[in-house]
């Protein structure tokens, strides 16, 4: 039963960049969540799609768009690379939009912005 | 805005001693959730708590949720080295698994 991955696992950008990172959901899960990762914070919710739509979005700019296809995976493009950008960016799936679904994390992609 | 504040931030203990993190959040969400994750790695669930009063355990690891007090515990018992890790607690506000995570906890276990 394949988890949640990612990719790529590290991607160098530089300034004003554009970047997509890449989730596919563990086998059985419909909705995929985006968080941010800074060094030595708490993940950060960026945003969450369900049937191929954004439901819920946290405080990020419209720099960061995101997009669900129909197997359910997912991809998080983000525009205009700053260098606060730099993070673990990490993926979770679950299954529906309840809240007792437990999310399940991927490996996470390493975006480093010079 | 909801906070989700963790105590301590840092935490230095010795192999077989017990302890306990301190997870407060300032909404009234009675769902609460425990990770792990080791260095560089991915976010391992530990505990998902859904409603007051819950209790789980799991080796040497308790969880509670009191949700009247907006307070969580993760409660080590007996540590060992392989603890050794950051544990984040994280608050679902919105019943939608958007999850809201406090600044984590890093427990080192000396031998």
């Amino acid at each position: 039963d394949a988890g949640v991955t990612q990719s790529p696992t590290h991607l160098i950008k530089t300034r004003g960049q554009q970047v997509t990172l890449r989730c596919s959901p563990k086998s059985g899960h419909d909705t995929v969540s985006w968080y941010q990762q800074a060094l030595g914070q708490g993940p950060q919710f960026i945003f969450q799609y369900y049937e191929e739509e954004e439901r819920q979005r946290g405080n990020f700019p419209d720099r960061f768009s995101g997009h669900q296809f129909p197997n359910y995976s997912s991809e998080l493009n983000v525009n205009a690379l700053l260098l606060g950008d730099s993070a673990l960016y990490l993926c979770a799936s679950s299954l529906g939009l309840a809240g007792n679904n437990e999310q399940f994390f991927g490996p996470g992609t390493r975006l480093t912005v010079l | 805005e909801l906070k989700v504040e963790q105590n301590p931030l840092f935490l230095s203990m010795q192999e077989g001693k017990n302890y306990t993190i301190y997870c407060n959040y300032s909404t009234t969400s009675d769902r609460l959730y425990w990770y792990r994750q080791d260095p560089g790695k991915s976010l391992e669930s530990l505990f998902v708590l859904l409603s007051n009063g819950a209790v789980k355990q799991e080796g040497r690891l308790m969880a509670s949720l009191d949700t009247k007090a907006r307070l969580s515990t993760l409660h080590i018992t007996a540590a060992v080295h392989d603890l050794s890790a950051t544990y984040f607690c994280a608050v679902d506000e919105t019943g939608a698994n958007n999850l809201f995570f406090g600044t984590g906890t890093r427990l080192t276990v000396i031998p």
